[in-house]
């Protein structure tokens, strides 16, 4: 069984800064459906990221995703205020949608 | 607008049976895979299950295959998440979540989320 890995846990910057988040899967995956999301406290998780690299309708172009086989990467250019939150790297395989455990970007 | 509105909070005892909901409308129900999505308490996201709307079709993840049902019905535009006996480590906000026929299988649309809480 695939295992989805992030990295940081945490990851404290202040507003303005570059954010890299980090999502290694335990065996090679297919990029094509290596998907991350944000979440904001209180709220559903909104779809940010698709087949690892390409931004969902109307997501910033400060988002960026990058990787393959088995390391994975999502990039915030220069972080704003909303930015603040959880996001999580997902795979899904065969009609099963796996999600890391999370990588909580807060206020420094 | 394309949503999903869940059923809200629900207070139950250990032992106790429980159904949420979640329906769909601004879009083809029938056509869209629907994922149900588990959020324990300070916890990340775990697949539970998907059904597709169309013909009941429904897998489970094996963590929690005998532990829920999912059931949907068309004419109301709605999918169901189902529990015979509650267990106390039920807690958690349950999301339903649209598999999206554009991205790639994620999930694009999502409910607000249902708190359940079992407690004696």
């Amino acid at each position: 069984e695939i295992v989805l890995t992030q990295s940081p846990g945490t990851l404290s910057l202040s507003p303005g800064e570059r954010a890299t988040l980090s999502c290694r899967a335990s065996q090679s995956i297919t990029s094509y459906y290596l998907t991350w999301y944000q979440q904001k406290p209180g709220q559903a998780p909104r779809l940010l990221i698709f087949g690892a690299s390409s931004r969902a309708t109307g997501i910033p172009d400060r988002f960026s995703g990058s990787g393959s086989g088995t390391d994975f990467t999502l990039t915030i250019s220069r972080l704003e205020p909303e930015d603040f939150g959880v996001y999580y790297c997902q795979q899904y395989e065969r009609s099963s949608w796996l999600f890391g455990q999370g990588t909580k970007v807060e206020i420094k | 607008e394309v949503q999903l509105v869940q059923s809200g909070v629900e207070v139950k005892k250990p032992g106790e049976s429980l159904k949420i909901s979640c329906k769909g409308s601004g879009y083809n129900f029938d056509k869209y895979w629907i994922v149900w999505v588990r959020q324990q308490p300070g916890k990340g996201l775990e697949y539970m299950g998907v059904i597709y709307p169309g013909d009941s079709d429904t897998r489970n993840s094996p963590p929690f295959l005998g532990q829920v049902s999912i059931s949907a019905d068309r004419s109301l535009n709605t999918v169901y998440l189902q529990w015979s006996s509650l267990k106390v480590s039920d807690t958690a906000l349950y999301y339903c979540a649209r598999r999206s026929l554009d991205y790639q299988d994620g999930l694009d649309v999502w409910g607000q989320g249902t708190m359940v809480t079992v407690s004696s």
